[in-house]
């Protein structure tokens, strides 16, 4: 199996804070980590592709600043969001990937960040 | 750019049967399909790697069809489990070995008893 966990599950806090969410491979050694953004009833938007060792790549229009990842080890990858804003609430999701060719994505379950 | 999927939304009996279509406006690496139901995250259903390639397991399967630049998810006798939210993720050719997966807008999917 492929099993990847995140935490937390869900988090609320207050707008000028920031927040860490964790995502973890469990049973593999994840080549490469990714980070998505789900908004209610749309699509999985990338918001940067994350190597073990190396700075994260970010997609156009994504804050590097804004959300910092870092990529500790071939199991661990985290994203931290400073300074949220109610802007910034919204279903957090990651997935890793066994190697580069030929293989898929595997989801955690999800972070869901309310900012107040 | 985001591939494009067909229909966005299909409601169906169940037993009924439901295609459902990615069309990419790049060339593409490989199509990977996801179910995503409310609240969850989505959950892999199968990858397709090479032009032709056609995959299926129970009553899922889907298509590859490399020169059109699309995929197609088929499913078969919906049973209420079904029902979801279906993502096409697409690799293009050329993008730099990376990896990373550019979703489609997503179908919902409703199976009623």
């Amino acid at each position: 199996g492929a099993v990847v966990s995140q935490h937390p599950s869900r988090v609320i806090c207050k707008s000028g804070t920031s927040v860490k969410i964790e995502c973890r491979s469990l049973d593999f050694q994840a080549t490469t980590m990714f980070w998505y953004r789900q908004f209610p009833k749309q699509s999985l938007m990338l918001m940067a592709t994350s190597n073990e060792g190396s700075k994260a790549t970010y997609e156009q229009g994504v804050e590097k600043d804004k959300f910092l990842i870092n990529h500790a080890s071939l199991t661990l990858s985290t994203l931290t969001v400073t300074s949220a804003h109610p802007e910034d609430s919204s279903f957090y999701i990651c997935s890793a990937r066994k190697r580069l060719y030929q293989e898929t994505q595997y989801f955690g379950p999800g972070t869901r960040l309310l900012v107040l | 750019q985001q591939p494009v999927q067909s229909p966005q939304a299909v409601i169906l009996r169940e037993g009924e049967d439901a295609v459902i279509n990615c069309s990419s406006s790049k060339a593409l690496y490989s199509v990977h399909w996801y179910r995503q139901k409310h609240g969850e995250a989505p959950v892999f259903l199968m990858i397709l790697l090479k032009g032709g390639e056609q995959k299926g397991h129970d009553k899922i399967s889907a298509s590859f069809n490399e020169k059109k630049q699309q995929s197609s998810l088929y499913l078969t006798a919906s049973q209420l489990s079904y029902s979801g939210t279906y993502f096409c993720g697409t690799e293009y050719k050329g993008s730099s070995n990376t990896g990373k997966l550019i979703f489609g807008q997503g179908t919902t999917l409703q199976v009623k008893p």
